[in-house]
């Protein structure tokens, strides 16, 4: 079964610095791996989707990699500031029959960037 | 704008009661999913549905129930049955087919207090 591990669970940088999110997987077997971000009380914002055909994926102070070989995924978000504090979440879409669909999703690392 | 619209927001039920949460989308989506999120744990899937008249049970489906008569809407039931139902409620929802990234959109969740 595929296992999804976020490490660490929770960070603290001040503003300005870059921000590193690690998301690990068991399996390499996927059709896709996608970054949320969730703040408190509130739904899933979804970040980035990459295919498992990508490396990478940017979208402004985003960058997300992916190595299917060695099962891993960083989140990269430069220049922090304070209203990126959140939880981020990262889910990866298993390549099998009886899993379509079915994204198993890391416990998340909790964020606070600091003024 | 298009999206999923949960409802209601805040839900409070006595022991013993069966309650209905709402989930509703405009995407277009074939796929629709119910999660339940607990503080300090990750998403777990309690049903989900890939076509209309059509669900599978995901990994927490006791005690719960849902029905998807229409592409746009997938109810959640939570039943008496169901011992902790107080929890974090999230819906999400994906395309199929080579003209969909398969992105899984989030809605803002539906928080069911049990007094």
């Amino acid at each position: 079964k595929q296992e999804v591990t976020q490490i660490p669970a929770a960070l603290s940088v001040p503003e300005g610095e870059n921000l590193v999110l690690n998301c690990s997987f068991t399996d390499s077997a996927i059709y896709n791996l996608q970054w949320f971000r969730q703040d408190p009380g509130k739904g899933l914002t979804s970040l980035l989707l990459i295919q498992s055909s990508q490396r990478e994926q940017t979208s402004g102070r985003l960058n997300a990699s992916l190595d299917k070989s060695s099962g891993r995924s960083t989140l990269y978000i430069a220049a922090s500031q304070p209203g990126d504090s959140a939880t981020y979440l990262c889910a990866v879409d298993p390549m099998t029959t009886d899993s379509w669909g079915k994204l198993q999703f890391g416990a998340g690392t909790q964020v606070v960037v600091t003024p | 704008d298009g999206g999923i619209t949960q409802s209601p927001k805040y839900l409070f039920r006595k022991e013993g009661q069966n309650v209905t949460l709402s989930c509703e989308q405009n995407l277009n989506h074939d796929a629709m999913y119910w999660y339940r999120q607990d503080p300090g744990q990750g998403l777990r899937l309690i049903y989900y549905s890939q076509i209309v008249n059509d669900f599978q049970k995901g990994d927490i489906a006791e005690g719960y129930s849902v029905s998807r008569e229409k592409k746009e809407s997938f109810p959640l039931t939570v039943t008496s049955a169901q011992k902790n139902p107080t929890a974090f409620y999230l819906c999400a929802s994906k395309g199929r087919g080579p003209r969909n990234t398969g992105e899984l959109f989030f809605g803002e969740g539906s928080r069911l207090t049990v007094l």
